[in-house]
């Protein structure tokens, strides 16, 4: 099947710094990927659809200020938590679907990435 | 409006059967899929079903009825490993997943 891989899996950082998470769909092309945020015992939480060669889309109350995100080919979408606190410590999964015939079905899921700030 | 709802939390048994429900309710449907996600780690796939009836495959079954808006998960043969975090999610008619909150599956020997 396809294959989403993401970068890191894990980070610690300092409050104040950004922190970048890459998203790469490895055998297929992705016009479309989805960042998701999960706290602790939680489902997930769609922050945003990131569109290649435009801009995001953002859910409410996501700051894109905050939350940038690139999606500058068809194989790669980054996230980029910037002036990170503690409160946004939690885990970061994204996905995209193989859309390669038209029909969206199943979405592959990146590893994730838990970001802790200290 | 659009939500989705399924419990909390399940207790079953090694080596039984249990049923996970999801019920939703959306205007535009594109299918509905069924996840497990084991702690800290991402969702993996189980199954997606679009037209009414039941998927087997191997230890794990999905129902759908569209009329309805209702969905179950049927796992068959539990083994520990299974403990884990069930979602279900629906796609909608732009195509985006709108997940439900999971539910917790605690297998006990």
């Amino acid at each position: 099947g396809a294959v989403v891989s993401q970068h890191p899996s894990w980070v610690i950082c300092k409050s104040g710094t950004s922190v970048k998470i890459e998203c790469r769909s490895l055998d297929f092309q992705a016009t479309t990927m989805f960042w998701y945020r999960q706290f602790p015992k939680q489902s997930l939480m769609l922050m945003a659809t990131s569109n290649e060669g435009s801009k995001a889309t953002y859910e409410q109350g996501v700051e894109k200020d905050k939350f940038l995100i690139n999606h500058a080919s068809l194989t790669l979408s980054t996230l980029t938590v910037t002036s990170a606190h503690p409160e946004d410590s939690s885990f970061y999964i994204c996905s995209a679907r193989d859309e390669q015939g038209g029909e969206s079905t199943e979405a592959f899921f990146g590893q994730g990435t838990r970001l802790t700030v200290v | 409006g659009q939500n989705i709802d399924q419990p909390t939390e399940m207790t079953a048994t090694e080596g039984a059967i249990v049923q996970i429900n999801c019920t939703y309710q959306t205007s535009g449907f594109n299918g509905l899929f069924w996840y497990q996600q084991h702690a800290g780690e991402a969702p993996t796939f189980l199954s997606y079903n679009v037209l009414d009836g039941l998927e087997e495959k191997g230890r794990f079954s999905s129902f759908l009825s569209r009329s309805k808006g209702y969905s179950y998960l049927l796992l068959k043969e539990l083994q520990m490993k299974d403990s884990a975090s069930y979602l279900c999610a629906f796609m909608d008619s732009n195509y985006q997943l709108i997940w439900g909150a999971g539910t917790k599956l605690i297998i006990k020997p």
